[in-house]
């Protein structure tokens, strides 16, 4: 069963420090990957997404992807308390249109 | 450019009844996906359905639960003799690809938060 595995937290960072949120796949066949964040009790947003091993950077955010080691993480720079959110990643399938979701990182950002 | 819309938000229904949840995904959007959500878990991938045909539904349950995405008007996620298990977020996301590296890029709705009694 292909699964898509996140340490649930909370993880506490103090305000201003980098942010690392982490996300390992079982799918070796994954192409595309994705970071989605959802604050309490409201819908998912796209806030980045990667494709080919490497770094991307977005602002203060960078996705890292190692599919050798099927690994994706996410980094935010000068944590604010407003990234305080539950982080979602997510990994295509081999049918190419479903994701696979993992049950999401809770990070607080402490003042 | 409007947003996928949901409605209702909040439906509260008794066990028994019938709970209908409705999304118009976003302009030029023919993909729909329904999601399920209890409270502190993760989305569980519920229908994938495209103008008046249904690509996937393995992740619906087979009893009381149905969905549809008409020609005209909104996607429906109908949930028949509902019981106090289905209690959940329902959230429908909507993309204009079909497939591909970008068919993860999904725009989701506000959500509507089902309670049975």
């Amino acid at each position: 069963q292909k699964e898509v595995e996140q340490n649930s937290g909370p993880l506490s960072v103090p305000e201003g420090a980098i942010a690392s949120l982490n996300c390992t796949y079982s799918d070796r066949g994954s192409q595309s990957f994705f970071w989605y964040r959802q604050y309490s009790g409201k819908s998912p947003e796209l806030i980045m997404f990667i494709y080919s091993n490497g770094d991307k950077e977005d602002g203060r955010f960078t996705a890292q992807l190692n599919k050798a080691s099927q690994y994706v993480s996410l980094l935010i720079r000068d944590s604010q308390p407003s990234d305080s959110a539950t982080y979602l990643c997510a990994v295509t399938s081999d049918s190419n249109y479903q994701l696979i979701w993992g049950a999401g990182t809770k990070l607080i950002i402490k003042p | 450019n409007a947003g996928v819309m949901q409605n209702p938000r909040h439906l509260v229904r008794r066990r028994g009844q019938e709970a209908r949840l409705r999304c118009s995904p976003m302009k030029g959007h023919s993909h729909v996906y329904w999601y399920r959500q209890l409270p502190e878990e993760g989305l569980k991938f519920m229908v994938y359905l495209q103008k008046e045909n249904i690509i996937d539904e393995s992740g619906m349950p087979k009893e009381r639960f149905s969905a549809e995405f008409p020609k005209e008007g909104p996607s429906i996620l109908r949930i028949q003799q509902v019981v106090r298990g289905d209690s959940a977020a329902y959230f429908c996301a909507s993309s204009p690809f079909a497939s591909g590296e970008y068919a993860g890029e999904l725009f989701f709705g506000e959500g509507s938060r089902l309670t049975v009694l």
